[in-house]
């Protein structure tokens, strides 16, 4: 069963470094979504994106983040200086024309 | 803001027990709803979604929507330890708002 893989499962940096996170959604997928989790808390919305661009992005989604999709298969995250505050597990997740959206294990960012 | 509103639990269940999980909305916008298992340190598993009004049953699980109560449930019949989670409700909006608005999740333990 297709599923969505993301890489690295979990990523340590020093605070201000960039980050890249990965993300391979499922392929006749068309939408694609980056969520977070701190830890004890709630699954929060990032972004999402659709047709190569952006469609919505949350308060959260600032200036240090991006998202692009370099080639036909894979989604990223980059976070420009990392924060402390940036560690948390991030989930890519993707969807077809439905709304069911499929989540990938996660990578847990742990910034130093 | 719109919120998703679920009670934390713990719930306890004694196993071959049915457990009912709730959760309300307030983005009245709302078209469809999901629920999702997760794991402690795993990604949230999609387990149910329903869409209008009314009941949806797939094996031991059913959800129920009522729009006009902005009230969504889970029932799990048969409960098995493996279905020890946290479960997650999350409401998906209209156009303009196409994301999931996750709640905070409810534990659920079940006792054998």
């Amino acid at each position: 069963e297709p599923e969505v893989t993301q890489t690295p499962s979990h990523q340590v940096t020093q605070m201000g470094q960039e980050v890249i996170l990965r993300c391979v959604p499922i392929s006749n997928h068309l939408y694609f979504y980056w969520y977070r989790q701190i830890l004890g808390q709630k699954v929060e919305f990032l972004v999402s994106f659709y047709n190569n661009e952006i469609s919505e992005k949350s308060e959260i989604f600032d200036d240090q983040f991006s998202v692009e999709r370099p080639d036909g298969s894979n989604f990223t995250l980059k976070i420009r200086s990392t924060k402390l505050e940036d560690s948390a597990m991030y989930f890519c997740a993707s969807r077809t024309g439905f709304n069911e959206q499929f989540f990938g294990p996660g990578t847990r960012l742990t910034v130093l | 803001q719109k919120e998703v509103e679920q009670n934390s639990g713990p719930l306890s269940v004694p196993e071959g027990a049915i457990a009912s999980l709730n959760c309300t909305y307030s983005d009245r916008g709302s078209q469809s709803f999901f629920w999702y298992r997760q794991y402690s340190g795993k990604s949230p598993e999609l387990i149910m979604s329903i869409y209008s009004n009314g009941d949806k049953e797939d094996g031991r699980f059913t959800a129920q929507l009522n729009k006009a109560s902005q009230y969504v449930s889970l029932l799990i019949r048969d409960s098995q330890p493996s279905d020890s989670a946290t479960y997650l409700c999350a409401a998906f909006g209209n156009f303009g708002n196409e994301k999931l608005t996750f709640g905070t999740g409810t534990r659920l333990t079940i006792i054998p």
